[in-house]
């Protein structure tokens, strides 16, 4: 069964800094990875979409990387902003699912911009 | 894209009570997910409900302790039954169509069982 892991599991950082997210996975058989933002108390805000034969994707100040055969992604967040702080969740789509279309999520870094 | 809807979106409960949580989609959808968020977890798969029949039911879930109902393609409902604290949970909708480019989540239902 698929096992999507995310190091660290918090991290806070000082405004303005770049920062890194990783997430590992044990199947490299995927579809597509997806990096959500879950703020408190609210559902999931889908960020980046990367298909598996891509190697990354970029919107705004958030770049995702893709290395499907290491079986790793990374989420670069840019000059990060206190508006930023949130629970930033990995998601893999296997490829050979069909009908139950199931992502398994990763547990996610909560992560804090201090001002 | 596609906005989802919940109601209700927090609520606390007695135990070996229930509570039904609705989920409403502002488009015609194929597939619609229920999740499972425990506090301190990710979120784990519930079951997929499918219109007009049984829903799909993952290991570890079961339809006495959860039902649903998804009458046409954008309503579905889930039932959190007999309620224990260990229910105390986010659950969420989540939808996939075709015509969508990716999954998306609804805004979840923050349950405390006391």
């Amino acid at each position: 069964k698929q096992e999507v892991t995310q190091i660290p599991a918090a991290l806070s950082v000082p405004e303005g800094e770049n920062l890194v997210l990783n997430c590992s996975f044990t199947d490299s058989a995927i579809y597509n990875l997806q990096w959500f933002r879950q703020d408190p108390g609210k559902g999931l805000t889908s960020l980046l979409l990367i298909q598996s034969s891509q190697r990354e994707q970029t919107s705004g100040r958030l770049n995702a990387s893709l290395d499907k055969s290491s079986g790793r992604s990374t989420l670069y967040i840019a000059a990060s902003q206190p508006g930023d702080s949130a629970t930033y969740l990995c998601a893999v789509r296997e490829a050979y699912q069909t009908g139950a279309n199931n992502l398994f999520f990763g547990t996610g870094t909560r992560l804090t911009v201090i001002p | 894209s596609a906005v989802i809807s919940q109601k209700p979106s927090r609520d606390i409960c007695q135990r070996g009570t229930s509570l039904t949580i609705q989920c409403q989609v502002d488009s015609q959808v194929t597939m619609m997910f229920w999740y499972r968020q425990q506090p301190g977890q990710s979120l784990t798969l519930i079951a997929t409900a499918n219109q007009g029949s049984e829903a799909t039911y993952e290991s570890g879930f079961v339809i006495d302790k959860f039902p649903i109902s998804r009458p046409n393609l954008t309503f579905s409902t889930l039932t959190v039954s007999n309620m224990s604290p260990e229910d105390s949970s986010i659950y969420l909708c989540s939808v996939f169509s075709s015509h969508l480019p990716s999954q998306y989540f609804g805004p979840g239902t923050r349950l405390l069982v006391l």
